[in-house]
């Protein structure tokens, strides 16, 4: 049982380029969120979704879009990374009965943006 | 919209109580108020989650009041491990998960 997992862990991007973030969970989870967390700052929430085939915006949400096909899986992608996208961004699960019910983060993914 | 306020940091040392509060208004009144720890390098970890009164598991306490404007984390003779940031996390009323800023919490020897 891995719980939540990301991948890549890190990733160095030029101006522009793009990338997809992946998160997979094996618990059967029905939400699913992204965050960003900058250094020495608090989690900021991106998109989040609340079951296979739905996303919704979060607090900071500009220059992301998610994708959650498989209930399982919530992707986070970057179509043209910026500068200010350097930040960790961790996934996290909830069975999804308690709204704020226990969350379940993963590792994290450290992402640097030249 | 709710707002949560705590302490940016506290020091204390090895064998002590230590209760940090976060200041919560407007949340929701069905949620629960969830509080995590972090270490560097890694992802928030649930520690202890309750709605009113007081919640005690192996780890920790957690005291809220009847109105449920504030949330008290307790440690009970802390040690260095349990140097990292501490959040609540709490539920407004649009249905918005809020996260405290963090209490960077220092056990000296």
């Amino acid at each position: 049982n891995a719980g939540v997992t990301q991948t890549p862990k890190f990733r160095v991007l030029k101006t522009g380029q793009s990338m997809t973030l992946l998160c997979a969970q094996d618990m059967n989870h029905e939400y699913m969120y992204w965050y960003r967390q900058d250094p020495g700052m608090g989690l900021r929430l991106i998109h989040y979704s609340v079951g296979e085939g739905t996303t919704a915006k979060g607090e900071v949400p500009d220059g992301y879009n998610v994708s959650r096909l498989k209930k399982q899986n919530f992707l986070l992608g970057l179509e043209s990374a910026a500068p200010s996208q350097t930040s960790v961004y961790f996934c996290a699960s909830n069975i999804g009965l308690l709204r704020t019910g226990e969350l379940f983060f993963g590792e994290g993914s450290r992402l640097t943006v030249l | 919209l709710a707002k949560t306020t705590q302490p940016i940091s506290m020091d204390s040392y090895e064998g002590q109580e230590v209760n940090i509060t976060c200041s919560h208004n407007n949340i929701a009144t069905n949620d629960y108020i969830t509080w995590y720890q972090q270490f560097p390098s890694q992802g928030p970890r649930f520690i202890i989650q309750g709605y009113k009164t007081k919640v005690t598991n192996e780890v920790a306490s957690l005291f809220i009041p009847a109105d449920r404007k504030s949330s008290t984390l307790s440690l009970p003779r802390v040690s260095l491990s349990d140097t990292a940031v501490y959040y609540c996390l709490v539920g407004d009323s649009n249905y918005q998960l809020i996260w405290g800023a963090g209490t960077k919490l220092i056990i000296k020897p």
